[in-house]
C-alpha cells in the first residue's frame, strides 16, 4: 500500500535550536517529494520539491534531504524561530496514478 | 498574483443541516481539488476536477457530498445532510495542470466546518 509516514507526530523546541523532521514513504513509483508548511488556521504552503534524483534542497533555513533508495526524507530547520511553529506535511507524487499522497504531518512548536 | 479564494472561512451548523463552500482557483489553473482535513491529520482528497470534468471522486461520500465546477473555473462543495464526523477543514487547491509530476498544488486558507 502506498503510504507516507511522518515522525515525530509533534515536537517542542526552544527558539534558536535546530530540529529534524522525518518522512518515510512506501510509494512506488514516485516522481517527487514535497514538504509543505501549514500554519494554524491557514492552508499548506509549499517549502521544497525534490525529484528522485536530488539529494538535498534548501529554502532559507529549511533544508530537505532525500534518499530514494531507503525511501526516506528529512526536513532540517536551522536556528528555529517562533514563526516556525506550524505543521509540516510531507507529500509524495505517485506516478502510478498521478496522485499526491499526503503524510499526517508533524506539529512543531517553538518556544521563546 | 491572487491566490486560491475560499468562503466562508468558518461555519457552524447542526447535524442534518446542509452547507456549501465556494472556491475560486488561481486564474488559469486547469486542475481544482477539494480536500478534507480532520484535526491532526493530513489532507484527504475528496474530488479532483480537470477543467470542468471530474478526474477522481473515489473518496467523496456521494450519499451526502456533491461538488461541481462551473465553466471550469469556480467550484462549490455541498454537504447535505451533515454529520458530526464531517467537522473538518475543507481545503480547496488548484494547480496549473493535474497529473504532472512537476506541478505545485496551491492551497486556499480553508473553510472550517463545525457540526454540532
Amino acid at each position: 500500500k502506498n503510504q507516507v509516514e511522518q515522525s515525530p507526530q509533534s515536537l517542542i523546541i526552544l527558539e534558536g535550536k535546530n530540529c529534524t523532521l522525518q518522512c518515510n514513504y512506501t510509494v512506488s513509483p514516485f516522481s517527487n517529494l514535497r514538504w509543505y508548511k501549514q500554519d494554524t488556521g491557514r492552508g499548506p504552503v509549499s517549502l521544497t520539491i525534490m525529484t528522485f534524483s536530488e539529494n538535498t534542497k534548501s529554502n532559507g533555513r529549511y533544508t530537505a534531504t532525500l534518499d530514494a533508495d531507503t525511501k526516506q526524507s528529512s526536513l532540517h530547520i536551522t536556528a528555529s524561530q517562533l514563526s516556525d511553529s506550524a505543521s509540516y506535511i510531507c507529500v509524495v507524487f505517485f506516478s502510478g496514478t498521478y496522485k499526491y499522497i499526503f503524510g499526517t504531518g508533524t506539529r512543531l512548536k517553538v518556544l521563546a | 498574483e491572487a491566490g486560491v479564494a475560499q468562503s466562508p472561512r468558518y461555519k457552524i451548523i447542526e447535524k442534518r443541516q446542509s452547507v456549501a463552500f465556494w472556491c475560486n482557483p488561481i486564474s488559469g489553473h486547469a486542475t481544482l481539488y477539494w480536500y478534507q482535513q480532520i484535526l491532526g491529520q493530513g489532507p484527504k482528497l475528496l474530488i479532483q476536477f480537470q477543467n470542468n470534468g471530474v478526474v477522481d471522486d473515489s473518496q467523496l461520500p456521494k450519499d451526502r457530498f456533491s461538488a461541481e465546477r462551473l465553466k471550469g473555473v469556480d467550484s462549490t462543495l455541498k454537504i447535505q445532510p451533515a454529520k458530526l464526523e464531517d467537522s473538518a477543514v475543507y481545503l480547496c487547491a488548484s494547480s496549473p495542470r493535474g497529473g504532472i509530476a512537476g506541478n505545485t498544488i496551491y492551497f486556499g486558507e480553508g473553510s472550517w466546518l463545525t457540526v454540532v
